[in-house]
């Protein structure tokens, strides 16, 4: 079955570089997102990512793919206080509709 | 603000009730999908309606129906409620076509059962 892992807590000084790891099992995802969670609010589509691109990057953030070792990241350059939050990778089923998660990476900024 | 809205915001019941919870689409979406997020469980995909019908089902307990009106805006309706429903709840919508596969997500309805 699928099964998404990330870790559970990266914690950064502001201005560095954060780096958020995922691994996933179903192969035959087509599409890999990166989501933002603040406290108290809903989901934030944040990038995605085709499963035939290594990378894509979006201003501070640049996702990199790893599909031999299906493994994806997240790099948020100039890190700051406002990206504290929790990061979700999650992957698109094969049939294209539901979202499969990770349990969340708890992302904090040290001023 | 994703366009997709959710009501209500907080939904405080007992065990054994029910209750509907809202959600709206952003403009011109088709789809809409459920979501439960716990602790224990993490985020789940629940079930997905597609103009109308019902396309995709996840882990979704026999006690939970959802339904999506002409009008696009969907419920998702949670009956004889145990103290582990509590949760926040989450409607995403898109507009599903060949090319765009992105789910923006509502604000949640966080539902505590006591």
């Amino acid at each position: 079955g699928e099964d998404v892992e990330q870790s559970l807590f990266l914690s950064v000084r502001e201005g560095d570089s954060s780096v958020i790891n995922c691994t996933y099992t179903d192969s035959s995802s087509t599409y890999l997102y990166w989501y933002k969670q603040e406290p108290g609010a809903g989901l934030q589509l944040l990038t995605y990512i085709f499963s035939n691109m290594d990378m894509k990057q979006d201003q501070r953030l640049t996702v990199l793919l790893n599909k031999k070792d299906k493994h994806l990241s997240l790099r948020i350059a100039d890190t700051q206080t406002g990206d504290s939050a929790i990061y979700f990778c999650a992957e698109l089923s094969e049939a294209g509709n539901m979202l499969t998660f990770g349990g969340g990476t708890r992302l904090m900024v040290k001023p | 603000d994703s366009g997709v809205t959710q009501t209500p915001k907080h939904l405080i019941t007992a065990t054994g009730q029910r209750v509907t919870l809202r959600c709206s689409p952003r403009s011109g979406d088709l789809s809409v999908y459920w979501y439960q997020q716990s602790l224990d469980q993490g985020l789940q995909f629940l079930i997905q309606y597609y103009n109308g019908e019902e396309r995709a089902k996840g882990n979704i307990l026999e006690r939970f129906s959802a339904q999506q009106f002409p009008d696009l805006h969907s419920e998702l309706n949670l009956s004889s409620l145990e103290l582990g429903d509590s949760a926040l709840y989450f409607c995403a919508s898109s507009v599903d076509t060949m090319n765009t596969y992105e789910q923006y997500f509502g604000p949640g309805t966080r539902l505590t059962v006591t």
